[in-house]
């Protein structure tokens, strides 16, 4: 596809469950962030992943959560033993650039944690 | 310090009316300062951008100014119109990554 792509759309799981959010950037995208919005704020940031480079993981809230980005293309965001705090909509967003040009949104993962 | 903040939170306008919506910054090396909107239920998207070597680009209705010195810039929005009501986020890349500000609400009334 043309676009970034994120799964599974919408996510329901009991607090203490571990969950894993996939997205698929833009072909030849270098530049890779995970963020979160809860209801009705903004965009937090969680992780970027930029080439080759050590990922800057500085956003991640605790040690739950981790990321990885697998051949310099798909990532995967897991938060291991959920809480309901944890629930909120993950965005991805991919650019072709490092940290000067436009990102490009995936539709978002909605992470409802009961 | 790698803050980005942006104010006013919500925003209500007239439709006609100008709008303007002001981020402050915290590391004087960031060079690049993006403006995404983001509609009820949808994506954020780029609207406009300015880079560190002007003052101020415009994009019909909408423009972005910059103050280096001052470290912020501002979002400029004429006429507005109904389908301008949105939330807005802008954004600088402290320490190479891209930070957004809170966002603001805004509302066009017709």
């Amino acid at each position: 596809g043309a676009g970034v792509s994120q799964s599974p759309s919408n996510k329901v799981t009991e607090k203490g469950k571990d969950v894993e959010l996939r997205c698929d950037p833009i072909s030849g995208h270098t530049a890779l962030y995970w963020y979160r919005q809860s209801l009705g704020q903004g965009l937090e940031f969680l992780i970027y992943f930029q080439g080759n480079s050590a990922p800057d993981k500085s956003g991640l809230p605790s040690d739950r959560f981790s990321a990885e980005r697998t051949g310099g293309s798909v990532s995967t965001l897991t938060i291991q033993r959920t809480q309901q705090e944890d629930s909120a909509v993950y965005l991805c967003a991919s650019g072709g650039l490092a940290d000067t040009g436009e990102l490009f949104f995936g539709e978002g993962s909605r992470l409802t944690v009961l | 310090g790698e803050n980005v903040e942006q104010h006013p939170s919500t925003l209500s306008v007239q439709e006609g009316d100008s709008a303007v919506i002001k981020c402050t910054y915290s590391d004087s090396a960031s060079n690049y300062f993006p403006w995404y909107k983001q509609e009820l239920g949808k994506r954020p998207q780029l609207i406009i951008d300015i880079r560190s070597n002007v003052g101020e680009k415009k994009d019909q209705r909408i423009a972005v100014t910059l103050n280096k010195t001052a470290k912020h810039f501002s979002l400029h929005i004429t006429e507005t119109q109904p389908e301008d009501s949105a939330v807005y986020f802008c954004a600088a890349p402290p320490g190479g990554k891209l930070i957004f500000g809170q966002g603001t609400t805004l509302q066009v009334k017709p």
